[in-house]
């Protein structure tokens, strides 16, 4: 059963660095053609796509949050982490982490953490 | 970057309905787009991807159509289980974006 947990402080300061892990059990991180992302969910707003990662270090950002955005992966840990520069409240949200498989039309997030809910604020 | 325009923002059915949401590309995508559920308080759930492939254990009752730039979702026969909000997204040259969503509510 594949799981995924995301962790991380739920309160981060204004302009402070958002930082957060997944921790992927049940399935491999290195796994060919399956990609590892992070969803963000503002409350009571839509879904929006941060970005996603290869294994091997290749990555894609959002290119409205590309110069604040870093995703690597801890491939001895089978973790993969989210950091976000220079946070406002307009950074608040519920973070999903999630696996993204190669289906041969693109690569959609099958499984998904739980979320976790960051909030910016002093 | 390509832009996903997800309609309606909501509609009202009844249990027993056919249910059509529509995602419009500002290009051309091929069929890479995906449909997802979700639930208050919950991840979004994969419905279909590839435009028109079923996830896994997700019920025939949903369906996907479209290529190019005009997808659609289609719920035939609305279930109390299926009132939820809808989401496209698409994936095009590694680059992702949703739609606004779509609620569907109980008429």
């Amino acid at each position: 059963q594949v799981q995924l947990q995301e962790s991380g402080p739920g309160l981060v300061e204004p302009s402070e660095t958002l930082s957060l892990t997944c921790t992927v059990s049940g399935a491999s991180i290195t796994t060919i053609h399956h990609y590892w992302g992070w969803i963000r969910q503002p409350p009571g707003r839509g879904l929006e796509w941060i970005g996603t990662m290869y294994y091997s270090g290749t990555t894609y950002y959002n290119s409205s949050l590309t110069s604040r955005v870093t995703i690597s992966a801890d491939t001895s840990k089978n973790q993969f982490s989210l950091k976000l520069t220079s946070v406002t409240a307009a950074d608040t949200a519920v973070y999903y982490c999630a696996r993204l498989p190669y289906s041969g039309a693109g690569s959609f997030p099958d499984y998904w953490g739980q979320g976790s809910l960051v909030t910016v604020s002093s | 970057a390509i832009q996903m325009t997800q309609s309606p923002s909501s509609l009202s059915a009844s249990v027993g309905d056919r249910v059509t949401i529509t995602c419009r590309a500002s290009q051309d995508i091929r069929n890479g787009l995906g449909w997802f559920q979700q639930k208050p308080g919950k991840a979004p759930k994969l419905l279909i991807y590839g435009a028109s492939t079923l996830q896994t254990g997700v019920p025939s009752r949903f369906s996907g159509s479209g290529f190019g730039t005009d997808f659609t979702l289609t719920i035939s026969g609305l279930q109390p289980e299926d009132f939820a909000t809808y989401y496209c997204l698409k994936d095009y040259n590694y680059q992702w974006a949703f739609g606004q969503g779509t609620k569907v509510e109980i008429k």
